[in-house]
Order: structure tokens, then C-alpha cells, then sequence
């Protein structure tokens, strides 16, 4: 069955450090999506992208955010400048046309 | 907005019934979802309603009615393996993204 992989499953940075987090959604869909979840809370939007631009973002998703689909089948979530605030679990989710968002098994970021 | 409430926790006995009740106030709706989440992991899709009504799927259902904004989660037959939480997601207007309610996290015990 495809699924959707990401890596690295933990990372562990410095604060102030940049951190890429990578994805490979599932190849034939066409929606990609990161959400965040803090330990103990509930899943956050952070922002969709479609047809190699963003399509929604949310309030979370600042200028130290960006996304980018370098090549055919990676998809990035690059933090510049890390904060404690940031630590959390990171899902990639992708979509193929107006069926279920099918999550990757995250990161785990703890910023130190 | 987008408000998506649903309790915070609840305990049911193994081989029992339980329903997980899920209310939302959105902009826009485009389907809600049913989603697992085992501690740690990702969520696992469950169930989907875009019309009113049961969709049932073996142990597990989901009902949604749209008027009501309203939509619940029926597992049958509880396995100690269905403790998890449970999470209520709603897909509004754009850009297909899910907004989740906090989940509900189920404790079956013996």
C-alpha cells in the first residue's frame, strides 16, 4: 500500500538553528500538507500546497516558515531559526483528489 | 471560525459499545473525518461523511447530520487495542485542509 515517508523521525536541534524536515508524499496526488502537534494538544494546519505554490496558510505558518517541492518527489518544511515553541510532531499529509489526507508517521522536533 | 468540540476523555468496558460525539461550527464544510491516533504515532483515517447519515464500516460507524452540526463515532465490540485517541476533523471551504477538534481520548478497560 503507498503511504507517505518522512524523515528524520526525531531531530534534535539548538534553538536559532534551521531545520528541514522532508517528505515524500504518495506519488500520484496532487495536495500536500504539514501539521503540527504539540505533546498533549491537537493537531494544527500549518499550511497547503497545491500546483507548486501555497494554496492556504494558517496564523502558525510565519516568515520563519517556508515550504518548498524541490524536485518531483520531496516536499520540505524548512524552519530559519528555531524556537523552544517550535518542539513538536510534524505530519506531512498528502491528498489525491477529494478523498482522506493520509499522514506521514511524523517527525518528532525538540528544540534545545 | 472553525470551533470543533468533542469530550476530552472517556472510558468504556472491552466488548462493549461506546460513541464519541463530535459538534462543529465551520466555514464552509466540504466532509468530516474520523481519525485514530495512537500515542506518538499519526493519525490513522477511520471513517468520512459528506451526507447525513450511518456510514458503517465493520466495528465502526460514523453518522453525521449537516442541520445539526453534528456528527458521532460508534466502535462496537471493544478491543483493548481500540484505546487511542479519537479525532474529529472537518474539511471547510479551500485548499482541502482538515481543521481537528482536540480528540478524544478512549481508555477500554478489561
Amino acid at each position: 500500500e503507498p503511504e507517505v515517508t518522512q524523515t528524520p523521525s526525531h531531530q534534535v536541534t539548538q534553538m536559532g538553528q534551521e531545520v528541514i524536515l522532508r517528505c515524500v508524499p504518495i506519488s500520484n496526488h496532487l495536495y500536500f500538507y504539514w501539521y503540527r502537534q504539540i505533546l498533549g494538544q491537537k493537531v494544527e494546519f500549518l499550511v497547503s500546497f497545491y500546483n507548486n505554490e501555497i494554496s492556504e496558510k494558517s496564523e502558525i505558518f510565519d516568515d520563519q516558515f517556508s515550504v518548498e517541492r524541490p524536485d518531483g518527489s520531496n516536499f520540505t518544511l524548512k524552519i530559519r531559526s528555531t524556537k523552544l515553541e517550535d518542539s513538536a510532531m510534524y505530519f506531512c499529509a498528502s491528498i489525491g483528489g477529494t478523498t482522506e489526507a493520509f499522514f506521514g508517521q511524523g517527525t518528532r522536533l525538540t528544540v534545545v | 471560525g472553525q470551533n470543533i468540540d468533542q469530550p476530552t476523555e472517556m472510558t468504556a468496558t472491552e466488548g462493549a459499545i461506546v460513541q464519541i460525539n463530535c459538534t462543529y461550527q465551520t466555514s464552509g464544510f466540504n466532509g468530516l473525518f474520523w481519525y485514530q491516533q495512537h500515542a506518538g504515532e499519526a493519525p490513522t483515517f477511520l471513517s468520512y461523511n459528506v451526507l447525513d447519515g450511518l456510514e458503517e464500516k465493520g466495528r465502526f460507524s460514523s453518522f453525521l447530520s449537516r442541520s445539526k452540526g453534528y456528527s458521532y463515532l460508534l466502535l462496537k465490540e471493544l478491543q483493548m487495542k481500540d484505546s487511542a485517541s479519537y479525532l474529529c476533523a472537518v474539511r471547510g471551504d479551500a485548499g482541502n485542509m482538515l481543521t481537528f477538534g482536540g480528540g478524544t481520548r478512549l481508555m477500554v478497560k478489561p
